[in-house]
């Protein structure tokens, strides 16, 4: 079963506008935690930010904002000021074992294009 | 910058051949994962290590192997190459802290031919 989805299909953004990136998530788990990751056409995989499940708090990091919502299990990414060099896929990826394993599981990404 | 780097970058082979990949990790980042990326999809977990040991695995045959050694620097070795083992294989290590994050390096492209 698919633990993280991400649905939306590419977005065109107009520069300096905000985005929003809908991730949604499965897990049966209490502890976890979501990430979420930049991968521009060079293919390296960035990180972004970070959510523990028992944060209370929304994550932020500069422009980067976590809207997250545990009892919707959504936690969707926040991207203010868009800028041209933010065109990129964009994926959410859980880790549920904290004390474990440490894999992630990856959603198939959102593909964004920012337009002048 | 994540101080991880993949080598080769990119590399062709043809069915039945053998291939390893290689990874160094970040001075201290004692766990690495690997992870195969197919054309349109998000990141496979493939398996992990934690000094030396193998540290969980994903639905992967055995003729996916690795190895750690003791400087943390790793291996993925692919035996029998099929055509659906062309993709970008990423390798990341792990900064043990309270949100153990993991820093991905640049990946290498396989094509199986």
């Amino acid at each position: 079963a698919q633990k993280i989805t991400q649905t939306q299909p590419g977005m065109f953004v107009q520069e300096k506008e905000a985005v929003t990136l809908d991730c949604t998530y499965d897990t049966s788990d209490q502890s976890y935690g979501l990430f979420w990751y930049k991968q521009p056409s060079s293919g390296e995989m960035i990180f972004l930010i970070y959510q523990g499940s028992y944060d209370e708090q929304n994550a932020t990091e500069g422009r980067y904002s976590l809207n997250f919502q545990k009892a919707r299990k959504s936690a969707n990414l926040v991207i203010s000021a868009s800028q041209l060099g933010d065109s990129a896929m964009y994926f959410c990826a859980m880790r549920e074992d904290y004390y474990g394993n440490n894999r992630l599981a990856f959603g198939k990404g959102n593909q964004v294009v920012v337009i002048p | 910058e994540t101080g991880v780097t993949q080598s080769p970058t990119h590399l062709i082979k043809t069915r039945g051949q053998q291939v390893t990949l290689r990874c160094s990790s970040q001075s201290g980042h004692n766990t690495v994962s690997w992870y195969q990326q197919a054309l349109g999809q998000g990141p496979q977990f493939i398996f992990q290590y934690y000094r030396e040991e193998e540290n969980g695995r994903g639905n992967f045959p055995p003729r996916f192997s690795g190895l750690q050694f003791p400087n943390y620097s790793s291996e993925l070795n692919v035996n029998a190459l099929e055509l659906n083992d062309s993709a970008l294989y990423l390798c990341a290590t792990l900064e043990a802290s309270g949100t153990d994050t993991q820093y991905f390096g640049p990946g290498t492209r396989l094509t199986v031919l």
